[in-house]
């Protein structure tokens, strides 16, 4: 069993949907969760960050983490065609150990 | 500031010969990561480095691989041999462990193709 476990889609939802992303992890000891966003060709860049748990919102992003469930979620309001990409979660842990385990990705796609 | 640059975008070889990428980190940080991406697998850590030394390659994936960091400023991947099943896209990443969140910053990727 990984680590981390994320749906690799792909999703297609239509523009103005509400999107909802997923990911379950087996390793207790992660304290950092992060949604990473991957365009076509690119290189993963840092979209959202938690620490612990709870829910921290951004524009039209929301990152949820429950700890108990091991059971982290990234929402999209609104959603949009640039918000097309693939979206990556990824885990570390405090205290500066730098190490993160990225899921595999769900791509998603936005249709105008 | 640049970014992490890693100046080959493509790359393609022959089965049977070495292959080498380069990856330059952004300016001040102390950790360096390799990473490869397939469909199947998604993305994988090789290695990383801190202050120039490695200190996890628990992800390469055997002795065909190696890495290595001689400055602050440049590493290397190298595949001797190369073979199609290594055909993937490499990315090289770095970050700055005193900030505590683990933030990386990707380079753009070399893709590597092994024919």
């Amino acid at each position: 069993q990984k680590e981390v476990e994320q749906d690799p889609g792909p999703l297609s939802v239509p523009e103005g949907a509400i999107v909802s992303l997923n990911c379950t992890y087996s390793n207790s000891a992660f304290q950092y969760f992060m949604w990473y966003r991957q365009y076509s060709r690119k290189g993963p860049e840092l979209l959202m960050y938690t620490y612990s748990s709870g829910n921290k919102e951004d524009g039209r992003f929301t990152a949820q983490v429950d700890k108990s469930s091991k059971y982290i979620s990234l929402f999209i309001r609104d959603s949009q065609p640039s918000d097309s990409a693939t979206y990556l979660c990824a885990m570390g842990y405090s205290g500066g150990y730098q190490k993160v385990t990225f899921g595999t990705g769900t791509k998603l796609q936005v249709i105008p | 500031d640049a970014g992490v640059i890693q100046s080959t975008r493509h790359e393609v070889t022959e089965m049977g010969q070495e292959v080498t990428l380069r990856c330059k980190p952004i300016s001040g940080h102390d950790y360096l990561f390799w990473y490869r991406q397939t469909m199947m697998r998604g993305l994988e850590l090789l290695i990383y480095f801190n202050n120039n030394v490695p200190i996890d390659d628990s992800g390469m994936p055997e002795d065909r691989f190696s890495a290595k960091m001689p400055n602050a400023s440049f590493s290397t991947l190298k595949i001797q041999p190369s073979e199609p099943r290594d055909s993937a896209v490499y990315f090289c990443a770095s970050s700055f462990g005193g900030t505590g969140i683990n933030e990386q910053f990707f380079g753009p990727g070399t893709r590597l193709t092994v024919l």
